[in-house]
Order: structure tokens, then sequence, then C-alpha cells
């Protein structure tokens, strides 16, 4: 069965600085993987997905993320971090193939506070 | 472009009681799927609908149905609730005649917030 495992449930970074979130899964073949953001009260926005081809994908709000198949992971990075980019992050894995179309598993979330 | 639009956004309800949950899929797309995050959880995948059906379907109980309308609203409901059905409520939608690269980027509502007394 596949499983995503997102190793930090909160992460804490001051205003400026760089962010690594790290995204590991477990699937029988490649996947299709994405990143959502979820801030309190609201619903999950797609930062980014990987479908194929280039391994480092480039998002929404100066995100990035990068595919090491060898790793089995999926990190996503920002080069410096705004206090709006205080939210949870939850990492996703979804069937490339196949007809299980829409049925993505997730992580468990890492919680990002940023200090001004 | 009205996205995904979900109702109630709060709710109460006793353990044994039934609730229903509705959505709006973003225009242009068929397909909704609804997922259950529980506090301090990731979404997980209830099941899904197109054209009418239930196409797929996670590890939940019977408990949980669903429906989807010609105009591909959808509506989830849970029977004889229990404490643990006390989570948020999410709906997705997406556009499955797109293939793989289209059918699972979703589109998600801000949900339904239910708690079980």
């Amino acid at each position: 069965a596949q499983s995503v495992t997102q190793p930090d449930i909160h992460i804490t970074v001051s205003e400026g600085a760089s962010l690594e979130l790290r995204c590991n899964y477990s699937y029988g073949a490649t996947p299709y993987l994405f990143w959502y953001v979820q801030s309190p009260g609201q619903g999950l926005q797609l930062l980014l997905k990987y479908f194929s081809g280039d391994t480092l994908v480039q998002g929404i709000k100066g995100f990035e993320a990068e595919f090491k198949r060898s790793q089995s992971s999926f990190n996503l990075r920002k080069p410096s971090v705004h206090w709006s980019d205080a939210a949870e992050y939850f990492c996703a894995v979804g069937p490339a193939g196949g007809t299980s179309y829409g049925k993505l598993t997730f992580g468990q979330g890492t919680i990002l506070t940023v200090h001004p | 472009d009205a996205g995904v639009t979900q109702s109630p956004t709060h709710l109460i309800k006793t353990r044994g009681q039934q609730v229903t949950l509705r959505c709006s899929p973003k225009s242009g797309h068929d397909t909704v799927s609804w997922y259950q995050q529980a506090l301090g959880q990731g979404p997980q995948f209830i099941f899904q609908y197109y054209e009418e059906e239930e196409r797929q379907r996670g590890n939940f109980p019977d408990r949980f149905s669903g429906h989807q309308f010609p105009n591909y609203s959808s509506e989830l409901n849970v029977n004889a609730l229990l404490l643990g059905d006390s989570a948020l409520y999410l709906c997705a939608s997406s556009p499955i005649r797109q293939g793989a690269s289209g059918a699972n980027v979703l589109t998600f509502g801000a949900g339904s917030r239910l708690t079980v007394l």
C-alpha cells in the first residue's frame, strides 16, 4: 500500500530564512507527487505537482520541489520565507496510471511557524 | 469563476444522528471526491463520484454514502454518527475527462467542520 511520511510535525523558521520540508513516499510505481498548503479554516491549495520530466518543479508563491527517485523523496523548498507562509503543508501521492485518478494519499502534514 | 463550494461550514450533531454535507464542484469539473481530515491528520480519501456513480472508495464503512446529481454536485451522508466521525470533511473536484494529468489535480473546497457530541 502507498504511504507518505512527513518526518517533521512542526518547523519554526525566521522570516527571510530558507526552508525545506521533507517528504518520503512508498509507492508501487512512479507516482504523481503534490504539495498542498492549508491555512487555518481553509481548504487545501495546490502549491506544485510533479508528473514527469524535469525533477525540479516550480510552484506558486516562490516554492519549488525536487523529485529524487533513488531516495523516494519530494522535498519542498523556499529560499526566503515570508510571514504569510505560516500554514500547514501536506505532501501527497497519486496514481500515474490505472484508473484511480483523484485518489490521493496524504502525509500527516508539517506545521510551519514563521518568526519575525 | 467560483471554485468548489461546500455547505454547511460548521455543524454539531449528537451520536447516532445522521448528517448530509453538500458540495458544488468547480465549473468545468465532472468528478467529485470526498476526504475526511481528522484533527492533526492529513486528509483521507472516502470515495469519488463520476457520472452519478461511486467510482472508487477508500477504507470507510458503509455508514458513509454519497450521491452525485446531474449537475455534478454531490452529497456526503453519514449515518449513525460516532464521536470519531468528528472531522473536517473536504470536497474536491477534478476533470476526469482530461486523463491522469488533469484528473489528479484536485481543487478543494474550504470544508465542512463536523462535531459529534
